[in-house]
């Protein structure tokens, strides 16, 4: 079946620091995708990335399919970037979307 | 354009009791999807619906069960509620379109709790 991991499980950043994050994945999944979970509890969009590099302001993420991973770029992180950080992917248009565990992040001033 | 919208926001219900949650996609697409995450957890797939039909379904008892409208709304009941059944209740729409797969879109969730 599908399996996605995440590490670090949790992070703690002072404000104005980088970092990465990292999602492993089975051979089945194909379509990946980034999401932060905010205090609130909403999901919001980072990228749809199934393979290759994208950027979105301080954020960017790159997937190497051949290799089962994708990485997601904090850059000049923020106290508003706290919250979970998600990847989750699926094998084909119908099939269910398994999520990651989770990355855990503080930001701190 | 509006967002996946989901009602109600928050629902306490007692054990043994049925509840109905009630999502409506993103404009312009045909997909719903159910999710269920309980604290401190990632969301677990439930189902998801297209063309009014359950497509695909994840490991969860038949107490839990949907519908789509004509309209790609949809509806997740779930009957004879336990504890367990606590949690934030996601709904994601997507498009499919020719069996291309297309990015889902999270709505702001239900909190149910079961007392």
């Amino acid at each position: 079946g599908i399996q996605v991991e995440q590490s670090p499980p949790d992070l703690i950043l002072q404000e104005g620091a980088n970092s990465t994050l990292r999602c492993n994945f089975s051979d089945s999944v194909n379509n990946l995708q980034w999401f932060h979970q905010n205090p609130w509890g909403q999901l919001i969009n980072l990228f749809y990335i199934p393979s290759g590099t994208k950027q979105n302001g301080r954020l960017s993420a790159t997937t190497v399919a051949t290799e089962r991973y994708s990485l997601l770029y904090i850059s000049s992180s923020q106290t508003t970037d706290s919250g979970v950080y998600f990847c989750a992917g699926g094998e084909t248009s119908y099939d269910k979307v398994i999520f990651g565990p989770g990355t855990s992040l503080s930001v701190i001033p | 354009d509006a967002g996946v919208t989901q009602s109600p926001t928050h629902l306490i219900k007692t054990r043994g009791q049925q509840v109905t949650l009630r999502c409506s996609p993103k404009s312009g697409h045909d997909t719903v999807s159910w999710y269920q995450q309980a604290l401190g957890q990632g969301p677990q797939f439930i189902f998801q619906y297209y063309e009014e039909e359950e497509r695909q379904r994840g490991n969860f008892p038949d107490r839990f069960s949907g519908h789509q409208f004509p309209n790609y709304s949809s509806e997740l009941n779930v009957n004879a509620l336990l504890l367990g059944d606590s949690a934030l209740y996601l709904c994601a729409s997507s498009l499919l379109r020719q069996g291309v797969f297309h990015e889902q879109y999270f709505g702001p969730g239900t909190r149910l709790t079961v007392t």
